[in-house]
């Protein structure tokens, strides 16, 4: 079974610290993303990337970085996490093109206090 | 860049009755717009998509229709089944782009 795993499902951190979310899949897929999702606010494209160590700005890219140095792996960094940054995050991948459908993680419920 | 609007927010259905998502999206240039289903406490699944040179596309009870030129695209479910019960996202997507999603469908089917 293809997978896109969210090393953690639940996480707690002190405002002001840095947090790593990482994503790893194992269906050799060139894209992978992140989003937010917080209740009536849908899903919100944080980061996404088309190739290793490359990374393009979604919709709400404030506060946070990517980094992508493996095909399989993409990790979504809080530089100084915020209240406002509590959330659940999803990470997910695709095959290249414009018409594939995504494949989710299960997702990270973070909360920053 | 590209926005997706969906509605209604809540839907209650009797199970048996048939349920109507309809979503609107904002440039012309989006070519793929799927369907995600998200049960509580789950991950959003694909469940059906289309793409822009296709005006329909059924799935069993499941279809989409596509209006290019109204910019809007619905989900139709029939014969709801209780376990129809689940948040429903609509997305949209423009060629090397990532999806946009609509802000979400709470789908409720009573017995």
């Amino acid at each position: 079974d293809v997978k896109v795993t969210q090393s953690s499902r639940y996480l707690v951190k002190r405002t002001g610290e840095k947090v790593f979310l990482e994503c790893v899949q194992d269906m050799d897929h060139e894209n992978m993303f992140w989003y937010r999702q917080d209740p009536g606010l849908g899903l919100r494209l944080i980061y996404f990337s088309y190739d290793v160590k490359m990374k393009e700005k979604g919709d709400i890219p404030e506060g946070y970085s990517v980094s992508r140095e493996k095909k399989e792996r993409f990790s979504l960094i809080l530089e100084s996490a915020s209240t406002n940054q509590t959330s659940m995050y999803l990470c997910a991948s695709s095959r290249p093109g414009s018409n594939y459908g995504y494949t989710f993680g299960s997702g990270t419920r973070l909360t920053v206090v | 860049g590209e926005n997706v609007e969906q509605h209604p927010s809540t839907l209650s259905v009797q199970e048996g009755d048939s349920a109507v998502i309809k979503c609107t999206y904002s440039d012309s240039a989006s070519n793929y717009f799927p369907w995600y289903k998200q049960e509580l406490g789950k991950r959003p699944q694909l469940i059906i998509d289309i793409r822009s040179n296709v005006g329909e596309k059924k799935d069993q009870r499941i279809a989409v229709t596509l209006n290019k030129t109204a910019k809007h695209f619905s989900l139709h479910i029939t014969e709801t089944q209780p376990e129809d019960s689940a948040v429903y996202f609509c997305a949209a997507r423009m060629a090397g782009t990532a999806l946009i999603f609509g802000k979400g469908t709470t789908l409720s089917v009573s017995s």
